[in-house]
């Protein structure tokens, strides 16, 4: 199984200030065939489903505000979240669907400093 | 408006058997892909189990293989789980999702919780 490690576990950022979480496979999640990054970052608030922010690594989903950005390849990537905001606080993961089992990253709570 | 609606959580004894039903409205069920996806605390995400649009191919973690049975009725816009000799490692809130065009999970119902105890 490929095992996805996040850091930090937990992160405090002023509003307005730039928020990183990192996150790594223990194999690569690059399919040569197409070049893609089979690799997602959830949102997920209190009482709620996960919810897609990003795919393909680097891939906004609609709807998402543009202050979220992934980037990396192969075994190492960064969601980025410029300006924060206070509805960003939540918990992050991230996803591997490079092959079954999928697997998620064990989470990165985020709240405002 | 797409739409996943889990039912069918609730208290069950070790052992026992409990089936989950995800129905979906607001796209043509019979194209997608459906995951169940499973979350306690102490273990967060954790994925179970896929089945195909047309229902041939399923997948399952090793952690319920043997044990649960994935299906679907495209008549009736619904995916059930079959989750028998139930344990308390089981004990989660259960989720169906739907794969997009990410070719992940783009659509999330909002969970069913299930009590192994």
């Amino acid at each position: 199984d490929i095992v996805m490690t996040q850091s930090p576990d937990s992160l405090a950022v002023s509003l307005g200030e730039r928020a990183t979480i990192n996150c790594k496979s223990s194999q690569s999640v690059l399919h040569n065939s197409n070049n893609k990054n089979y690799l997602g970052w959830f949102q997920q608030k209190p009482g709620q489903p996960p919810k897609l922010l990003i795919y393909w690594a680097s891939t906004r989903e609609s709807g998402v505000p543009d202050r979220f950005t992934g980037s990396g390849s192969g075994t190492d990537f960064t969601l980025t979240i410029t300006s924060l905001q206070a509805e960003d606080v939540a918990l992050y993961y991230c996803h591997q669907y490079y092959n079954i089992p999928y697997t998620f990253g064990q989470g990165t709570r985020l709240e405002i400093k | 408006q797409v739409q996943l609606v889990e039912s069918g959580g609730g208290v069950v004894q070790p052992g026992r058997s409990l089936r989950l039903s995800c129905t979906a409205s607001g796209l043509n069920f019979n194209i997608y892909i459906i995951h169940w996806v499973r979350q306690t605390p102490g273990k967060g995400l954790e994925w179970v189990s896929l089945i195909s649009s047309e229902g041939t191919n399923k997948f399952y973690a090793d952690s319920v293989k043997g044990r649960f049975t994935i299906s679907r009725d495209n008549s009736k816009n619904t995916v059930y789980l079959q989750m028998n000799s139930l344990r308390d490692e089981d004990t989660a809130v259960y989720y169906c999702a739907g794969v997009g065009s990410s070719w992940t999970f783009d659509y999330w119902g909002q969970g069913t919780l299930v009590t192994v105890s």
